[in-house]
């Protein structure tokens, strides 16, 4: 089992909707999550990080954590098509600075 | 400058041949870390360091890749006897206090074609 998974996709969703990105991982003492975004040629950059559970809102992306079921989720309200990218999953353990990612949901909005 | 650096931004070798990638930290980011990423793939976890602490290496693909950090801030990633499957983009990340929080914080990569 990989340590932190995500579907490759690509998800396509229209604009306006919502877009939800789905994270597990594997290691249950994990204690940080990140949520990245990464356009098309250019390197990853930080959108969101979760440390407890519940939600997390930040303008339009909610981030959503279940520590019991060992998922982490990226909620997009009113997609845009500048939204259209690669979200990467990452995974801090407790005490340890090495963070692990997920492999990324490529995301596309359509017009 | 106040972000991750990373030189060069493309490298072309052929077959066979040795080539370095470095890597400048944020000033301060105790933690670094090089990723891999192939065409239309995810980031490939290759070496962690981590203060003065051994690094973790377990992401190493093969013997011929090899890094260095010396006086814990810039980073070599040295891959010998280069094969056509390297080819991909080299990225470097040190971690510390950003907006959000501890975050990684990634360079621009090297595109590494290998002819």
């Amino acid at each position: 089992q990989k340590e932190v998974e995500q579907n490759s996709g690509p998800l396509s969703v229209p604009e306006g909707a919502i877009a939800s990105l789905n994270c597990t991982y594997s290691d249950r003492v994990s204690q940080s999550f990140f949520w990245y975004r990464q356009y098309s040629g250019k390197s990853p950059e930080l959108i969101m990080s979760i440390y407890s559970n519940g939600d997390k809102e930040d303008g339009r992306f909610t981030a959503q954590l279940n520590k019991a079921s060992q998922y982490v989720s990226l909620l997009i309200r009113d997609s845009q098509p500048s939204d259209s990218a690669t979200y990467l999953c990452a995974v801090r353990l407790r005490g340890y600075q090495k963070v692990t990612f997920g492999t990324g949901t490529k995301l596309q909005v359509i017009p | 400058g106040a972000g991750v650096s990373q030189s060069p931004s493309n490298k072309v070798t052929e077959k066979g041949k040795d080539v370095e990638l470095r890597c400048d930290p944020i000033s301060g980011h105790t933690a670094l870390y090089w990723y891999r990423q192939s065409l239309g793939q995810g980031l490939e976890f290759l070496i962690y360091f981590q203060g003065n602490s051994a690094p973790d290496k377990s992401g190493l693909p093969s013997d011929r890749f090899s890094a260095e950090r010396t006086g814990g801030s810039v980073s070599t990633l040295t891959i010998q006897r280069t094969q056509q499957e390297d080819s991909a983009v080299y990225l470097c990340a040190s971690m510390g206090q950003g907006l959000l929080g501890t975050e990684a914080f990634f360079g621009q990569g090297t595109r590494l074609t290998v002819v």
